[in-house]
Parts: C-alpha cells; structure tokens; sequence
C-alpha cells in the first residue's frame, strides 16, 4: 500500500525558511514523479511543483519560483521543499503526491500545516 | 500559463440526482493531462478521473469524464451522500481550477 507522510511544517516568521519532508513507502519511490500542492484556508488547491524520478526534471509554478526547491533522496525515499523568504500568504496545507504512471496525482499523504506569521 | 476556470461555483443537488460539472481552459491542453479531484473537508484530495475520461483504481463508475480541447466535463450519474464535496478539475504539471461546490440541496 502506498503511504506518503509529510512532516517539517509549523509556525514561522515571515522571512524565514522552513523544509518540508515527504515519506514515501509501499512503493518503488525512484520509479515516480513527486508533486508538493498546498491549500491555504478558505482556498483551493495551488500546484507547486514536480520532480522526476531521476531528479533530472523539476517544474515549479510561476509564481513560486526562486523561493521554493523541490529535491529529493531516493535512497531515502524522500521528498522534500526547501522554502525561502516566506511569506503569510504561504499559510497553508501542504501535501506531497504521487504522479499516476500515465498523468494524475493517484496518491496523497495528509498534509502538514505551515503557518507564517508574526 | 493556461488558467482553468470550473463552473457552477456551487452545486446544489439531492441525493440520487445527476451532476454535470464543467472546467474550461483558456486555451487548448491535451486530454491526456487533464484530471479530477475530489476533496473532502478534513481529508486529502483524491483522484477520480485522469486523462480526462479514465477512472482511477477504486472510483466507482457513477463518475465519469469528457471533453477536449478546452471544454472537460465531470458527471456523477446518481449521487450518493458521500459525494458532497467539492471537485477541482486539474492540468498535469500545472494549474488547479477554482472548484466546484457539490452541496446537499
């Protein structure tokens, strides 16, 4: 069974950085895209980025870009988000998914709250 | 950037009626990279339709997708009162729409 388990959110300053980890079990991690997608309350859902398999692609959202890092360890099976410089309007859910083979995000951990503020 | 808008805003339904939700693209994406979700309070997203037609492992076949080019749809053929939720259609590597608020009539 796939399981996906984030974990490194929490309160921080606006300014500050905070990194974001993704489990990963139940599945061989090296062979998948992995997507980081938040939700900030009373809001839908904002696709940050991806990352492949290998590593050797990574896309992120316009808006995003400069401030957050997408990485990960397969030998770990991990995932991770680097986040700089945030901001209150990056209060949110966090949540890591598992690309689909052919396109869809077919699994989801449960999220972990980052809050920004002073 | 593609934007997807999702229309009705809300929905307002009674168990056992159908639903036909839409999501327009500002311009023409691939089939293959349009999905959607359902997302209930409390609780992950979870994957309904991929390539805008094919159901994921478990959805049960009153859920089905179309559409192509810009025009998808969503439709729940006979809703259940675990249904109530709302529905975000997505394009792969990119943008989520608003949602749609799929509420109890």
């Amino acid at each position: 069974e796939v399981h996906l388990v984030e974990s490194g959110g929490g309160l921080v300053q606006p300014g500050g950085s905070l990194r974001l980890s993704c489990a990963a079990s139940g599945f061989t991690f090296s062979d998948y895209t992995m997507n980081w997608v938040r939700q900030a309350p009373g809001k839908g859902l904002e696709w940050i980025s991806y990352i492949s398999g290998s590593s050797r692609n990574k896309y992120y959202t316009d808006s995003l870009k400069g401030r957050f890092t997408i990485s990960r360890d397969n030998a770990e099976n991990s995932l991770y988000l680097q986040m700089n410089n945030l901001r209150v309007d990056d209060t949110g859910v966090y949540y890591c998914a598992r690309s689909g083979a052919v396109s869809g995000l077919e699994s989801w951990g449960q999220g972990t709250l980052v809050t920004v503020s002073s | 950037e593609i934007v997807l808008t999702q229309s009705p805003g809300t929905l307002s339904l009674s168990p056992g009626e159908r639903a036909t939700l839409s999501c327009r693209a500002s311009q023409s994406i691939s089939y293959t990279n349009l999905a959607w979700y359902q997302h209930r309070l409390g609780q992950p997203p979870r994957l309904l339709i991929y390539g805008a037609s094919s159901r994921a492992t478990g959805i049960p076949d009153r859920f089905s997708g179309g559409g192509s080019g810009t025009d998808f749809t969503l439709t729940i053929s006979r809703l259940e009162p675990e249904d109530f939720a709302v529905y975000y259609c997505h394009q792969y590597g990119s943008s989520f729409g608003p949602g749609t608020k799929l509420e109890i009539k």
